[in-house]
């Protein structure tokens, strides 16, 4: 079944305590996204990533990292988590740029 | 600045009766927009989309007119069904070589049976 997944689906930290966030797609998708969704904002991209190795900043990059190692797998980061990063989070792929995006569940972060 | 704007943030509708979503949007250069669906604790999934080069895309029993003119698109629902009711978010790409997809805030749709 062709899916992406995330892991955590739901997870409470402090502030200052390093997370990471895994995103992996089974359909061999180049292009992957991380987005943030919060009331009233609607889904804001943070980070976006074309290829192995290959990441840009999205619309809302800042106190977030990701990384590109793997075609399969691409890792949100918050370094020194901070309360506004409290958000529901979505990983997405697709295979080409007008090709349809595909979301995983999405992760629920709280930071206290 | 919100490029891709919906401005009604929820929407009721009786089953059986159209359901019309609206969305507007400021960039000139998008050039190709979508529809998705979201239910309450999953992902938003992929509706429907429609490329600048056409004014109308149909699938079922959705369809979305794009009016390039005047910066708007819209989504249809006809019949509108009970399962039908969840966010409903319209976004859009700029040009070729984009990577970057640009979302409205949602609006909720409630067909009330």
């Amino acid at each position: 079944e062709a899916q992406v997944t995330q892991n955590p689906r739901y997870l409470i930290t402090v502030t200052g305590k390093k997370l990471t966030v895994t995103c992996s797609q089974n359909m061999n998708h180049e292009y992957m996204s991380w987005y943030r969704q919060d009331p009233g904002l609607g889904l804001r991209q943070i980070y976006y990533s074309m290829n192995v190795e290959v990441t840009d900043k999205g619309d809302v990059p800042e106190g977030y990292k990701v990384s590109r190692k793997e075609k399969r797998n691409f890792p949100l980061i918050l370094e020194s988590p901070s309360p506004n990063q409290t958000s529901l989070y979505f990983c997405a792929s697709r295979q080409s740029l007008q090709e349809t995006q595909y979301f995983g569940p999405g992760t629920r972060l709280l930071v206290l | 600045d919100q490029q891709v704007k919906q401005n009604s943030p929820s929407l009721s509708v009786q089953e059986g009766r159209i359901s019309i979503l609206n969305c507007d949007y400021t960039n000139s250069m998008f050039d190709y927009f979508l529809w998705y669906k979201k239910y309450p604790a999953e992902g938003p999934t992929f509706l429907i989309s429609i490329s600048s080069i056409k004014d109308k895309n149909e699938d079922g029993r959705f369809t979305v007119f794009l009016n390039k003119s005047a910066k708007h698109l819209s989504l249809h629902i006809v019949p509108s069904q009970p399962g039908d009711s969840a966010v409903y978010f319209c976004a859009a790409y700029s040009g070729a070589g984009s990577y970057q997809l640009t979302f409205g805030k949602g609006t909720k749709l409630s067909v009330i049976p």
